[in-house]
């Protein structure tokens, strides 16, 4: 595997399921991130984590619980979601030095329909 | 906090002609402007990047350009072909550390044979 992989790649779900998305980045980075992507709206970031530490939630709501075991692995927690959160959700991860730029690399996306 | 804004979110040219593509953003504490290409069911993908330290940076037929005065940049194909039909985003950001990119709403290049 390389690059930032994530699975499922398509996931359907009722509104009272609970879930996980699962993201793994094979290029050592010690950042990783979770994106929205909704139609017709600019990609929207979710959470950061910085050396498995979560330094942002961009005001997200409560049933999106993200999860940082280790720098290689990222997991979204999902569980009573709406209709609107069907999206596509990326993963990204990017290496983070004092004297580098943001270089973000994206996943595939899991492809997420809420019932 | 920043706010990027992108033209045109379509844009149809005739394969072999050039296509240009701008942003705005309004973070003067900005200085980093990447530029990502989204294939259909694919994730996007990081084709060119510029710092704010320099003002226009090429890679074979892509290139970008920043003017920082007037906070923005835009990116530009020479001798469009098929392959390049995708939607391109923007984004931009403060650069060092863990931070998020903003992003454009993306452009819809279509290259028509």
């Amino acid at each position: 595997e390389t690059g930032v992989t994530q699975t499922p790649r398509h996931l359907v779900m009722g509104m009272t399921n609970k879930k996980s998305l699962k993201c793994e980045q094979h290029l050592g980075h010690n950042a990783m991130y979770w994106y929205k992507q909704s139609a017709k709206k600019p990609l929207e970031l979710m959470f950061v984590y910085n050396f498995k530490e979560q330094t942002e939630n961009n005001s997200v709501p409560s049933r999106f619980s993200p999860e940082c075991p280790n720098s290689s692995h990222l997991f979204l927690h999902l569980h009573t979601l709406q209709p609107e959160d069907s999206a596509l959700y990326l993963c990204a991860s990017s290496q983070v030095t004092a004297s580098s730029y943001n270089e973000q690399f994206f996943g595939p996306g899991t492809r997420l329909t809420v019932l | 906090g920043e706010n990027v804004e992108q033209h045109p979110s379509t844009l149809s040219v005739q394969e072999g002609d050039s296509a240009v593509i701008k942003c705005t953003y309004s973070d003067s504490a900005s200085n980093y402007f990447p530029w990502y290409k989204q294939e259909l069911g694919k994730g996007p993908q990081l084709i060119i990047d510029i710092r704010s330290n320099v003002g226009e940076k090429k890679d074979q037929r892509i290139a970008v350009t920043l003017n920082k005065t007037a906070k923005h940049f835009s990116l530009h194909i020479t001798e469009t072909q098929p392959e390049d039909s995708a939607v391109y985003f923007c984004a931009a950001n403060i650069g060092g550390g863990a931070d998020g990119l903003t992003f454009g709403k993306g452009t819809h290049l279509i290259i028509q044979p």
